[in-house]
């Protein structure tokens, strides 16, 4: 299920399962989205993107759906493993410098 | 492999000292870095923009004098905490631009600063 911790929330899932990450974006004139996944004591890791131009795109496990009558995104991981434990942040960009969501803690239990 | 490398990867210091925290770009020179600051269970926040033979620019709430940047070279950019305080004990992050790249930044691994 998911919860909202003191700044982050936590969505717990059993390793198999597929996972959905949520992520509202602020500005309607970001036009290039970002997901990220950060483990514990080191720096964002590229994940996947997606142009404004695009409501979905796949890659290997993931798949980015953006909603941009709504400024939503959202991150499915399918057969989530132990390895995908992580935060999660989508980040979006308009010209240059990157705005980043709040971020989701993923716990994969096996 | 990694393709920003920033250093150190963690200091320990005493209140007042001044650290000094290095971002370089391996194998791509990078005319923008962007340096972030990371509080725990928080999102990264840009503090500043550092550009390559020109000042910084700094994100509004930001302050210059206490964080100094310096990008005097393709590859590497650096991060000076002037008279350090517990309060800047945080998380700090830099990233690299890379043209030939379909990623608009490139992450180092961080750099964890406590102050005592």
């Amino acid at each position: 299920g998911e919860s909202v911790g003191l700044h982050l929330p936590t969505l717990s899932v059993q390793e198999g399962d597929n996972s959905i990450i949520n992520c509202a974006y602020s500005n309607s004139a970001s036009d290039y989205f970002i997901w990220y996944k950060q483990e514990s004591g080191k720096g964002p890791q590229f994940i996947i993107d997606i142009r404004s131009n695009m409501d979905k795109r796949q890659g290997q496990r993931v798949t980015v759906l953006l909603n941009k009558t709504v400024k939503h995104l959202s991150l499915q991981i399918a057969a989530t493993q132990p390895g995908d434990s992580a935060v999660y942040f989508c980040a979006e960009t308009g010209f240059q410098k990157l705005v980043f969501g709040t971020g989701t803690r993923l716990l994969v239990s096996p | 492999g990694a393709v920003v490398s920033q250093h150190p990867s963690r200091v320990i210091c005493k209140s007042g000292t001044s650290v000094k925290i290095e971002c370089r770009s391996l194998d791509f020179q990078a005319t923008t870095m962007f340096w972030y600051r990371q509080f725990p269970k928080q999102s990264l926040m840009l503090m500043a923009t550092s550009n390559e033979g020109s000042k910084a620019t700094y994100e509004q709430g930001v302050e210059k004098d206490k964080f100094l940047i310096n990008h005097a070279s393709l590859t590497l950019s650096t991060l000076t905490v002037t008279s350090a305080h517990p309060e800047d004990s945080s998380f700090y992050i830099c990233s690299a631009k890379r043209e030939d790249s379909n990623q608009p930044q490139h992450f180092g691994d961080g750099t964890r600063l406590s102050i005592l």
